[in-house]
């Protein structure tokens, strides 16, 4: 089993829907978790760290389930320019040698 | 401010040759990465700086090297290039590296390795 999971997706959705996607984790010592954004052949991009309160940022919240192990990440009124491959990343130990990135989820949001 | 900057953004090599990737960032942090990324395999981390002075293995590091020249540069190295290193690499950096903080990401260096 891989350390960070992640439905590959693609997600295709409308302008203006709410879309979720979820990521798993198998190491119950994980300490941090993020959300990076990566646009087509670009960079990838820090959108938001997890909480375990959870976290907004305007359109986007993000939400820590520790119990289960899963983090997860909520766009509401989807835009055209959240198009792009969002990642889930998982610190393990305190220290950024041990960062694990999942493999991504593809979203697709359409006029 | 610049952020994180890579040279060149895309070589072609055959096996065997050499190179070196350069990075910089202007943004006074401390930590650096280097990663690759391939399809189907995520990004995985190659070698890492926690700060001016020492590097440090990743995940996938045979086949690369690495000098951490100053603060600012983080250069990467293969020696003699091989198909498997067909990828694009990503440097970064970080405040620190205690895994609270941000990664800056360069635009990449898409390399092909014949």
């Amino acid at each position: 089993r891989k350390e960070v999971e992640q439905d590959p997706g693609p997600f295709n959705v409308p302008e203006g829907a709410t879309v979720a996607f979820n990521c798993t984790y198998s190491n119950s010592a994980s300490q941090s978790f993020f959300w990076y954004r990566q646009d087509c052949r670009k960079e990838p991009k820090l959108l938001m760290s997890v909480y375990s309160s959870g976290n907004e940022d305007g359109r986007f919240t993000a939400q820590l389930n520790r119990a289960s192990q899963y983090i997860s990440l909520l766009i509401r009124d989807s835009k055209l320019s959240d198009s792009a491959t969002y990642l889930c990343v998982v610190n393990r130990a305190g220290n950024n040698r041990k960062l694990i990135w999942g493999l991504g989820t593809s979203l697709a949001v359409n006029p | 401010n610049a952020g994180v900057t890579q040279t060149p953004k895309f070589q072609v090599l055959k096996t065997g040759q050499s190179m070196t990737l350069q990075c910089a960032q202007d943004m006074n942090h401390n930590s650096m990465y280097w990663y690759r990324q391939d399809p189907g395999m995520g990004l995985r981390l190659i070698y890492y700086s926690a700060s001016e002075g020492t590097t440090d293995k990743g995940e996938v590091p045979n086949g690369y090297n690495v000098s951490r020249l100053n603060k600012r540069e983080f250069s990467l190295r293969l020696e003699s290039a091989a198909p498997s290193q067909t990828s694009v690499y990503f440097c970064a950096s970080s405040l620190t590296g205690t895994g609270g903080h941000e990664q800056f990401f360069g635009p990449g260096t898409r390399l092909t390795v014949l």
